[in-house]
């Protein structure tokens, strides 16, 4: 079945280091974005890509970085300049649009819950 | 810029009674409009959307008119069932730039037996 697929459901991360949260999508789309969820607060975007080898960032992305190098994947590095990385974040793509009615819909993959210990 | 505005929840129903759960929004243009449904530990899915103005989303019993002139998107459902506790969002798409969604806060929902 096509969808996306975000790995690992579960990580824990001791002060000071980086982690890559895994995204793959078999969906083909062109467009990818990363967002943050905390308690409270709905979504907020982090960074997002419409195409591959371009990224730019959303509404949070200081202590992040992202690559795009194909396609299929879009992995999220949470820096140890992050101040509060706690969070469960969300992967999401959005389909084509050229010859085809784009309403903007985002499929999104079951998430990444991040803890610093 | 663009926002969304949710009631804030929790919102608790017994089963079988009428839920309405409110989403405004403000924006340039003419966005997209969306709700999305998120169960414990899981990631969001696509409930119901609306491209233009009157139009009328509907999924699973669950409704939502696009109305313009109050810039609302309210969520409504005549019976509600414990299997619809979940966590909805209301958001909006614009149509230029990045493309992104953005999102309310969520609303909570309970519905007790």
């Amino acid at each position: 079945d096509g969808g996306i697929t975000q790995s690992p459901k579960y990580l824990f991360r001791k002060e000071g280091q980086n982690v890559t949260l895994s995204c793959e999508q078999n969906l083909n789309h062109d467009a990818m974005y990363w967002y943050r969820q905390d308690p409270g607060q709905g979504l907020r975007l982090i960074y997002y890509s419409q195409i591959v080898n371009d990224f730019q960032k959303g509404d949070i992305a200081e202590g992040y970085s992202v690559s795009r190098e194909k396609k299929e994947s879009f992995p999220l590095t949470v820096t140890s300049a992050q101040k509060n990385p706690t969070a469960f974040y969300l992967c999401a793509s959005r389909a084509a649009t050229s010859g085809n009615v784009d309403t903007g819909e985002l499929f999104f993959g079951e998430g990444s819950r991040l803890t610093v210990l | 810029g663009n926002s969304v505005t949710q009631m804030e929840g929790p919102v608790t129903l017994s089963e079988e009674a009428f839920l309405t759960i409110n989403c405004t929004y403000t924006a340039t243009g003419y966005p997209s409009l969306f709700w999305y449904v998120q169960y414990p530990g899981e990631g969001l899915q696509l409930l119901l959307k609306a491209t233009k103005a009157d139009d009328k989303g509907s999924n699973k019993g669950f409704e939502a008119t696009y109305r313009k002139e109050t810039t609302s998107f309210h969520l409504e459902k005549g019976s509600v069932q414990v299997s619809d506790s979940a966590v909805y969002f209301c958001a909006l798409s614009d149509r230029t730039g990045r493309r992104a969604l953005t999102f309310g806060s969520g609303t909570r929902l309970q519905v007790q037996p």
